[in-house]
């Protein structure tokens, strides 16, 4: 079993719809969270940052984590075309030996259509 | 315009051959990594560093070595002894303190001849 796991979609939807992206983890040490962007042959970009379990909001995007379940979630209102990408989530435990290590999921592919 | 460079973003490895990807920041971050990704299995890290002249193993050290003279610059080294190179290859970088927020650099496809 992968230590997190993402559905790797496709994912298709139409423009405007809302859209929720989804990882699951076992490792119970973790405790940072973060969803990175990354567009076809290009380097990820970090989307969103939260620390521990909660909700951030970001203009159309909103990051929630739900530690008990060990499930984190990214939700996109009003998709648009340019949302077009695969989204990454990455987690990290913080501190001591594994200060900066990330464990990424596998990616979901994105498409939002006109 | 502060960033990270990867160069190049293409490179062809022959059998038996070593190659080196080049990383640069001017982002005054003092923690490097390295990561490859293939399809359908998102980013393992390969190395990182914290700070000049000291490094760690990641998830996927064999077959690869890395350096770190200056603080700008994070090369790697694919060695002949990595068996199946081919792959995407992605330089981050962050500062101390911030390690959860990593930068990317674009990227250097290899491929093998």
């Amino acid at each position: 079993q992968k230590e997190v796991e993402q559905d790797p979609g496709p994912l298709s939807v139409p423009e405007g719809a809302i859209v929720s992206l989804n990882c699951t983890y076992s490792n119970s040490a973790f405790q940072y969270f973060m969803w990175y962007r990354q567009y076809s042959r290009k380097g990820p970009e970090l989307l969103m940052y939260t620390y521990s379990s909660g909700n951030k909001e970001d203009g159309r995007f909103t990051a929630q984590v739900d530690k008990s379940s060990k499930y984190i979630s990214l939700f996109i209102r009003d998709s648009q075309p340019s949302d077009s990408a695969t989204y990454l989530c990455a987690m990290s435990e913080g501190g001591g030996t594994s200060y900066g290590k990330l464990t990424f999921g596998q990616g979901t592919i994105l498409t939002v259509h006109p | 315009d502060g960033g990270i460079t990867q160069s190049p973003k293409y490179l062809f490895r022959k059998e038996g051959q070593n190659v080196t990807l080049s990383c640069e920041q001017n982002l005054n971050h003092d923690a490097m990594y390295w990561y490859r990704q293939d399809p359908g299995q998102g980013l393992r890290l390969i190395y990182y560093s914290q700070i000049v002249n000291d490094f760690q193993k990641g998830d996927i050290a064999e077959g690869y070595s890395v350096s770190r003279e200056k603080k700008e610059s994070f090369p790697l080294t694919v060695t002949s002894a990595q068996k199946n190179p081919t792959a995407f290859y992605l330089c981050a970088s962050s500062r101390l303190g911030s390690q959860e927020t990593q930068y990317f650099g674009p990227g250097t496809r290899l491929l093998v001849l």
